[in-house]
C-alpha cells in the first residue's frame, strides 16, 4: 500500500516560515493537495495540484512537489495559521492521507 | 455555493449497521467527473478516506478498510447515503461528506462532520 508520511508536529514564530513536508514514494509524479484543519472544524483546501491555492486562501500559502516529497510552505506565519495540516494524494483509486502535522506558533 | 451536510444516528450498537446520509446542494451529482465521498476522523487521529460514489455511479471503496461499506447516490433528492455493516467501536470517528470537483482527486468542499459513537 501506499503511504504518506508527516512530522508529527512543526514549530513556528510569528512572522517566520513555517514549512511542512510529506513523504511518499515518487509522490513528485502524483499531484499533492493540503487541508488545514483548526479544532472543532471541519478540513479546509489550502494547496491542490501541488502549486495551486483555492479563491480566499492567503497568498502566504504555497506548496511545491518534487522526487518524493510534497511541502506546503506558510510565509509571514500568523497565529490563526496555528492548526492541523495534512497532506494528501490518489493512487490508483485510492485517496490516501498524511498522518497530520500539528503546526504550533510560539 | 457548494454545501454539505451529514446527518445520521451519534450512538450505533457494535454489530449493527450504520447509515450515513449526505445531502448536498450547490452542484449536481450528474456533472459529467464530479463525485462525493466519504471521510473520517476518529477522535485525536487522522483523516481516512473511505467511499466516492461518481457522477455515472461508479464507485470507489478504500482497502484499507474492512468490508461491508456501501456507497449509493440519490440524484433526485441531491442525496449520497453510506452504509456500514458490522460497526465496531474502532469506528467511533466524525464522518465527512465531501466534494470532488469534475476530474480531480482532491476535496473542495466538506460538510461539518457528523460524530458516530459505537458503544453499547
Amino acid at each position: 500500500s501506499y503511504d504518506l508520511t508527516q512530522p508529527p508536529s512543526v514549530s513556528v514564530s510569528p512572522g517566520q516560515t513555517a514549512s511542512i513536508t510529506c513523504s511518499g514514494d515518487k509522490l513528485g509524479d502524483k499531484y499533492a493537495s493540503w487541508y488545514q484543519q483548526k479544532p472543532g472544524q471541519s478540513p479546509v483546501l489550502v494547496i491542490f495540484q501541488d502549486t495551486k491555492r483555492p479563491s480566499g486562501i492567503p497568498e502566504r500559502f504555497s506548496g511545491s512537489n518534487s522526487g518524493n516529497t510534497a511541502t506546503l510552505t506558510i510565509s509571514g506565519t500568523q497565529a490563526m495559521d496555528e492548526a492541523d495540516y495534512y497532506c494528501q494524494t490518489w493512487d490508483t483509486s485510492n485517496w490516501l492521507f498524511g498522518g497530520g502535522t500539528k503546526l504550533t506558533v510560539l | 455555493q457548494i454545501t454539505l451536510k451529514e446527518s445520521g444516528p451519534a450512538l450505533v450498537n457494535p454489530t449493527q449497521t450504520l447509515t450515513l446520509t449526505c445531502t448536498f446542494s450547490g452542484f449536481s451529482l450528474t456533472t459529467n467527473g464530479v463525485g462525493v465521498g466519504w471521510i473520517r476522523q476518529p477522535p485525536g487521529k487522522a483523516l481516512q478516506w473511505l467511499a466516492l460514489i461518481y457522477w455515472n455511479d461508479d464507485r470507489r471503496y478504500s482497502p484499507s478498510v474492512k468490508s461491508g461499506l456501501t456507497i449509493t447516490k440519490d440524484t433526485s433528492k441531491n442525496q449520497v447515503v453510506l452504509t456500514m455493516t458490522n460497526m465496531d467501536p474502532v469506528d467511533t470517528a466524525t464522518y465527512y461528506c465531501v466534494h470532488r470537483p469534475s476530474y480531480n482527486n482532491y476535496f473542495d468542499s466538506w460538510g461539518q462532520g457528523t460524530l458516530v459513537i459505537v458503544s453499547s
